[in-house]
């Protein structure tokens, strides 16, 4: 079956650091990647998307590339904010079957000091 | 455009009581999911509806959860009787059907806790 694969955190910067969050998949063919973010007490939201191989999706100084070679879809930012203290899911749609149902990582935390 | 609705955003009940959660999807969206998030468990999903219709349920835990969509703008998740390990944050979440490329769409939850 499909799987998705993320570090552990909690991950622990200081402010204007430069983050990697490592995630890697298991899925047949060309499925569909993402980057979710769930801020304290709320849902989550899509950060970046990537929907074939060597796209990169990018949003807010985030950036994630398909390396379908690799089957990774690493999340990086080069100058973190406090405010980008949050939980972040990678996650995978598959590309056939019918049915586009998710797999979400287990999360990975994200904590940034002033 | 409101987003996904969740009611009621907090509940408390004591243990053998039924608890229904209620979901609005964003309107033109067939797809609706509902998930659950524990610290111990991460993010499950406990089921996905198409068009209104139960697809994959398999992610219930038991008979006591029960999951109905009687219109396209309407959900719930029913958990009968409450047991304490059912405290968690209930998610629902929408999207457009018919693509792996269509983003999901998550409502703010319902933190429940069950004494």
């Amino acid at each position: 079956g499909n799987s998705v694969t993320q570090m552990e955190g909690p991950v622990t910067l200081s402010e204007e650091a430069f983050l990697t969050i490592n995630c890697t998949y298991t899925a047949t063919g060309y499925p569909s990647l993402f980057w979710y973010v769930q801020y304290p007490g709320e849902g989550l939201q899509l950060l970046l998307k990537a929907t074939k191989a060597d796209d990169k999706g990018s949003n807010k100084g985030f950036e994630a590339t398909y390396r379908k070679e690799t089957t990774s879809f690493h999340l990086e930012k080069g100058s973190v904010q406090v405010s980008d203290s949050a939980v972040y899911f990678c996650a995978l749609t598959p590309a056939s079957g019918g049915s586009y149902i998710p797999t979400f990582g287990r999360g990975t935390s994200l904590i940034v000091h002033p | 455009d409101a987003g996904v609705i969740q009611s009621p955003r907090h509940e408390v009940t004591e243990m053998g009581q039924e608890v229904t959660l209620r979901c609005k999807p964003i309107s033109g969206h067939n797809s609706l999911f509902w998930y659950r998030q524990t610290m111990m468990r991460g993010l499950e999903l406990l089921i996905y509806f198409n068009n209104n219709v139960p697809i994959d349920d398999s992610g219930m835990p038991e008979d006591r959860f029960s999951a109905k969509m009687p219109n396209a703008s309407f959900s719930t998740l029913k958990i009968q009787p409450s047991e304490p390990r059912d405290s968690a944050v209930y998610f629902c979440a929408s999207s457009s059907s018919g693509r792996a490329d269509q983003t999901q769409y998550f409502g703010p939850g319902t933190r429940l806790l069950v004494l």
